[in-house]
């Protein structure tokens, strides 16, 4: 069973403060990890992917990698309001797969 | 471009009903994906299919079917429609044959069996 871990949350920040968001996963063939936001009703938006250890930046969002802890996470500096959302983390099953499994997600909510 | 239409946005069905929840892309992915998603759940895979033709099971496929005649359309079918269907259905896709790229989301179509 591959399974992926998040605190459902709801994870509360001051604006302008860092959200730190946490994710493990089972599956140490697991290659691909991406980070999905969705806001109510509506459905996930990409708004980070990595593949390699270690740290991708793409404007206020971090994302961190160690494979050998299987673990993920997502950082957003400078938190705004419009990051209150749900944020999915998604693996992939292994070498070669295109499917995906995700978690529950974490609710964020940044307080102006 | 319209990335990834899914058709009805809402519907109501009652037990026992059948329907087509429609699924259509324009950027010539070949993968496509069929999840549900209950309150407060992660995304489950019903079904997924890597081209024309070729359809596969995902983690929860009970109660589905599934076809993949072109490239641009994946629908999905309920034969028998029960309560426990009631969720939100998410189409998705994704580009040929490269494990790392993201898929991309359609808007969803609520469904609630009654």
């Amino acid at each position: 069973q591959k399974e992926v871990e998040q605190n459902s949350g709801p994870l509360s920040v001051p604006e302008g403060a860092i959200a730190s968001l946490n994710c493990t996963y089972s599956d140490r063939g697991s290659q691909s990890f991406f980070w999905y936001r969705q806001y109510s009703g509506k459905s996930p938006e990409l708004i980070m992917s990595i593949y390699s250890n270690g740290d991708k930046e793409d404007g206020r969002f971090t994302a961190q990698l160690n494979k050998a802890s299987q673990y993920v996470s997502l950082l957003i500096r400078d938190s705004q309001p419009s990051d209150s959302a749900t944020y999915l983390c998604a693996v992939n099953h292994g070498a070669g797969s295109y499917q995906l499994t995700f978690g529950k997600g974490t609710k964020l909510s940044v307080i102006p | 471009n319209a990335g990834v239409t899914q058709t009805p946005k809402f519907r109501i069905l009652k037990i026992g009903q059948s329907m087509t929840l429609q699924c259509a892309q324009d950027m010539n992915h070949n993968y496509m994906y069929w999840y549900r998603q209950d309150p407060g759940m992660g995304l489950k895979l019903i079904y997924y299919s890597v081209g024309a033709g070729i359809t596969d099971k995902g983690e929860v496929p009970n109660g589905y079917n599934v076809s993949r005649s072109t490239t641009e359309d994946f629908p999905l079918r309920l034969e028998l429609a029960a309560p426990s269907q009631t969720s939100v259905y998410f189409c998705a896709s994704s580009p040929v044959r490269r494990e790392n790229q993201p898929q991309h989301f359609g808007d969803g179509t609520r469904l609630s069996i009654l």
